[in-house]
């Protein structure tokens, strides 16, 4: 079965500076999806990024950017010139490729906090 | 263009007691999936509709069921409630099945 590991509970961030956050997944399949979920107070879940598992090349969205290794099963996001706003439970998550196989397995997250 | 929503916001039941939860897919979605998140713990999957069958389930009971509507809408039910069922329980619509899924802001239950 798919697992991922979030192996930091907590980070923190001084305001305009730069942090990754840390992910690893386990998995014998080829053809897969990662994302990034951002999870502010508010509870709702709203995704930050999306990675195909056959593109090369690492997805960017505005300041969030990922660094997605295939071989060590690896997948960090990086966050520049973090903003307040960016305070929020940060959830890696995967899916398989696999026509039958839809649901989503999500790390246990890890709390970022930036400071002012 | 409205997004996933849910309701009700907040729910108090009682140990034994059913419970019905439900969700409106984001406009033009016709997926839903349900995920239950426990306190200081990931989602997990509960089940997923699609053309209103239940095309996928996760590692749960019996007692959590559903049901998707001809507007794609969709109930979540859950029957003899226990103290253990008390999370937040989100829903999340995509188009298609295997199309990047949005989530609602979930309806935290509370059993007592």
């Amino acid at each position: 079965a798919q697992t991922v590991t979030q192996s930091q509970p907590e980070m923190s961030v001084q305001e305009a500076e730069t942090v990754t956050l840390s992910c690893t997944y386990d998995t014998s399949e080829s053809d897969y999806y990662l994302f990034w979920y951002k999870q502010p107070p508010s509870r709702q879940m709203i995704l930050v990024i999306r990675q195909e598992a056959y593109k090369q090349q690492n997805a960017t969205e505005n300041r969030f950017s990922v660094n997605f290794q295939k071989a060590a099963k690896s997948f960090s996001l990086k966050i520049s010139d973090s903003q307040l706003g960016d305070a929020a439970m940060y959830f890696c998550a995967y899916r398989s490729g696999s026509y039958n196989n839809n649901d989503m397995r999500f790390g246990a997250g890890t709390r970022l906090t930036v400071k002012p | 263009d409205a997004g996933v929503t849910q309701s009700p916001t907040h729910l108090i039941k009682t140990r034994g007691q059913q419970v019905t939860l439900r969700c409106s897919p984001k406009s033009g979605h016709d997926t839903v999936s349900w995920y239950q998140q426990a306190l200081g713990q990931g989602p997990q999957f509960i089940f997923q509709y699609y053309e209103e069958e239940e095309r996928q389930r996760g590692n749960f009971p019996d007692r959590f069921s559903g049901h998707q509507f001809p507007n794609y809408s969709s109930e979540l039910n859950v029957n003899a409630l226990l103290l253990g069922d008390s999370a937040l329980y989100l829903c999340a619509s995509s188009l298609r099945q295997r199309e990047t899924q949005y989530f609602g802001p979930g309806t935290r239950l509370l059993v007592l």
